[in-house]
């Protein structure tokens, strides 16, 4: 029973196409996010939601679009992909509220590799 | 900024050995976290520790937050090939953001 699922696990596409992932939590947790791992394994935050709204929004280009229908879904739509795009792309949920809290971890999904060629 | 910087980058053991990674901030952490990452797979939680001093235990893996709260280490006894993964430190620093260290590799020689 995954907890934390973003589909699709491999993703291969050329520049220029837009795509999208998907991540549903069945945790109740009241915060998402989407963390890109680059090539050194560095995470770094993207997008944080609570509730639906968007509440952490780093310096990520345009292009790079979350969407919240409901507080257990938080897609990423990327437009016109560029080849520095191709990373390891994961959602996270925690019961977090207000962004943070130091006393609820992350539980991640099993990440989407985004191959852009 | 405050960043976690974690040592070793990579650390090769043979199988049955102790070993001990390192998480350092230079500033106060809140909350600090430990994850595991196999190839493929998400980050697993590991452990959280909070105050000052605290140690925590699982299974055969131990990890501790120093009395200033400004280091953390992952010590595991006697290494097995199921300890084999990327090890990462994450915490909440002085700004509330959760931040990350790069990872610490670990492959066990059998």
């Amino acid at each position: 029973d995954t907890a934390v699922s973003q589909t699709p696990k491999y993703l291969v596409t050329q520049m220029g196409n837009d795509k999208s992932i998907k991540c549903e939590q069945n945790l109740g947790h009241d915060t998402m996010y989407w963390y890109k791992q680059d090539s050194k394994k560095f995470l770094k935050i993207m997008f944080s939601y609570n509730n639906k709204e968007l509440i952490i929004n780093e310096t990520v280009p345009n292009r790079f679009s979350p969407k919240s229908p409901d507080k257990a879904h938080l897609n990423l739509h990327i437009n016109s992909l560029e080849l520095g795009d191709s990373a390891v792309y994961f959602c996270a949920s925690s019961q977090a509220g207000g962004g943070f809290s130091y006393n609820s971890p992350l539980h991640f999904g099993n990440g989407t590799r985004l191959t852009v060629t | 900024s405050q960043e976690l910087e974690q040592s070793p980058q990579s650390l090769i053991v043979q199988e049955g050995k102790n070993l001990t990674i390192n998480c350092t901030s230079s500033k106060t952490l809140y909350g600090l976290y430990w994850y595991k990452q196999k190839y493929g797979e998400g980050l697993i939680f590991l452990m959280m520790l909070q105050k000052g001093g605290e140690e925590k235990s699982h299974e055969k893996i131990t990890a501790k937050l120093d009395e200033k709260k400004q280091q953390s280490s992952l010590h595991i006894t006697a290494s097995q090939p199921s300890h084999a993964g990327i090890y990462l430190c994450g915490a909440y620093g002085s700004n509330y953001q959760l931040i990350w260290g790069a990872g610490t590799k670990l492959i066990i020689k059998p």
